[in-house]
């Protein structure tokens, strides 16, 4: 069981925006700005799509966007287009003692 | 431009011990950030443990108590991950993975695929 909780599927019609939920505690998610969320393709290695909460690496698309309130970090993707489709994880910061925590991932579907 | 070249898949027994190779390469700054990110299979991610390459400081997960040792070689910029007394359980692909900062994993290898089978 993953230490943070996200949906295991969402779905969308391209053109939409869908948004991934990931639950943590005060302990990771609450504590630090240290959210990040990465993409995965079938039989690929993740990619990272935002970090530090809210921050896009250079060459991501500016429709995914990251946000946090309380112990609760979202991912939203607007604008869904069928490359998008895969699976997503979050990742927190947890301190000194369990360093890094992910979510147990989700799998979005381009309907 | 960062890249890592991992080692080959193993299949290893029960109780056996695996250690996996992390060559990196288009670093300017000694002083980078390696981790050890495992997934399952069907599974989510799991974080194993860092080091930093260029003065050896090591984090390990509570999780891999007395079982993970993560090295370096300067001389051949690899980075080791061995895991011992493996089981079933631990049957996955090990990444090894880049960091800027805190929470940006930049830069994945390619995965390896661990075995671990009777």
């Amino acid at each position: 069981q993953s230490a943070l909780t996200q949906p295991r599927s969402v779905s969308g019609s391209p053109g939409q925006s869908v948004t991934i939920s990931c639950n943590g505690s005060s302990s990771d998610v609450g504590r630090y700005e240290y959210v990040s969320w990465y993409q995965q393709h079938p039989a690929k290695a993740p990619k990272v799509i935002i970090f530090d909460v809210r921050e896009r690496p250079s060459g991501v698309p500016d429709r995914f966007s990251g946000s946090k309130s309380g112990n609760t970090a979202s991912l939203t993707i607007s604008g869904l287009q069928t490359e998008d489709e895969a699976d997503y994880f979050c990742c927190s910061f947890a301190g000194d003692s369990t360093f890094y925590v992910f979510g147990g991932g989700t799998k979005v579907t381009v309907l | 431009q960062v890249q890592l070249v991992q080692s080959g898949a193993e299949v290893k027994k029960p109780g056996a011990s695996v250690k996996v190779s992390c060559k990196a390469s288009g670093y300017s700054d000694p002083y980078y950030a390696i981790h050890w990110v495992r997934q399952a299979p069907g599974q989510s991610l799991e974080w194993m443990g860092m080091i930093n390459a260029g003065n050896a400081n090591r984090k390990d997960s509570p999780t891999f108590q007395g079982r993970l040792s993560i090295t370096r070689d300067t001389s051949a910029s690899t980075i080791y991950m061995e895991l011992g007394s493996l089981r079933s359980e631990d049957t996955a692909v090990y990444y090894c993975v880049n960091s800027y900062g805190y929470s940006n994993f930049n830069y994945w290898g390619p995965g390896t695929l661990v075995t671990v089978a009777s």
